[in-house]
């Protein structure tokens, strides 16, 4: 199956900075990257996605990056904010059947004021 | 509009027990998965139904188990209580069978004594 890695594993930076967080996959196939951001004690929730058929997404402060050759994607936060401070997950969603997602092992981000 | 719903919030079980988590998706989602996450990892994927039938399978033993309802809620359960089932338990539901982003509950905590 899909294998999904993701570093660094912790960031910490100053508010205002920004922040990358990349992830690596190892289906040729997958088509589909979902990010999530997890707060302490809550549930994830999708924040960007991208397919594969686009290489760039933005969303106010939030981008992803894709690139198919090389098998990575990447999370840039600009202007940091403290509430952009929790744990973010990257996912590769099964190539063939759709039914299920493949989870990085998360990146717990730190904004500091 | 609801989110996804699911009890309990918190169970403390021992070892060798038998466990049912509930479910409810929003309003017009058909599909509803449930993922494992244990404390410091991304969410692990555990099963998919969609329209009452099992769409997909994780790798977990045969001591989980789900099903799911005429109105698309769905139950997990898991038999013979292990420690390392101790996780958070997440239910997701989206409108189709094959996964764009996920909408999650809050998940129900599980410790196992």
């Amino acid at each position: 199956g899909e294998n999904v890695e993701q570093h660094p594993s912790t960031l910490s930076v100053q508010e205002g900075d920004s922040a990358v967080i990349k992830c690596t996959y190892s289906d040729s196939a997958s088509n589909y990257f979902p990010w999530y951001k997890q707060e302490l004690g809550k549930r994830p929730q999708l924040i960007i996605d991208i397919r594969s058929n686009v290489g760039e997404k933005k969303d106010q402060r939030i981008a992803v990056t894709l690139n198919k050759t090389a098998k990575h994607f990447s999370l840039h936060i600009t202007e940091t904010q403290p509430e952009d401070s929790a744990v973010y997950f990257c996912a590769a969603r099964e190539p063939n059947t759709g039914n299920q997602f493949y989870f990085g092992t998360g990146t717990s981000l730190t904004v500091i004021p | 509009d609801a989110g996804v719903t699911q009890s309990p919030t918190h169970l403390i079980k021992t070892r060798g027990q038998q466990v049912t988590l509930r479910c409810s998706p929003i309003s017009g989602h058909k599909s509803v998965s449930w993922y494992q996450q244990v404390l410091g990892q991304g969410p692990q994927f555990i099963f998919q139904y969609y329209e009452k039938e099992e769409r997909g399978r994780g790798n977990f033993p045969d001591r989980f188990s789900a099903r799911q309802f005429p109105n698309y809620s769905s139950e997990l359960n898991v038999n013979a209580l292990l420690l390392g089932d101790s996780a958070l338990y997440l239910c997701a539901s989206s409108l189709a069978e094959r996964n764009y982003g996920y909408t999650f509950g809050s998940g129900t905590r599980l410790t196992v004594v």
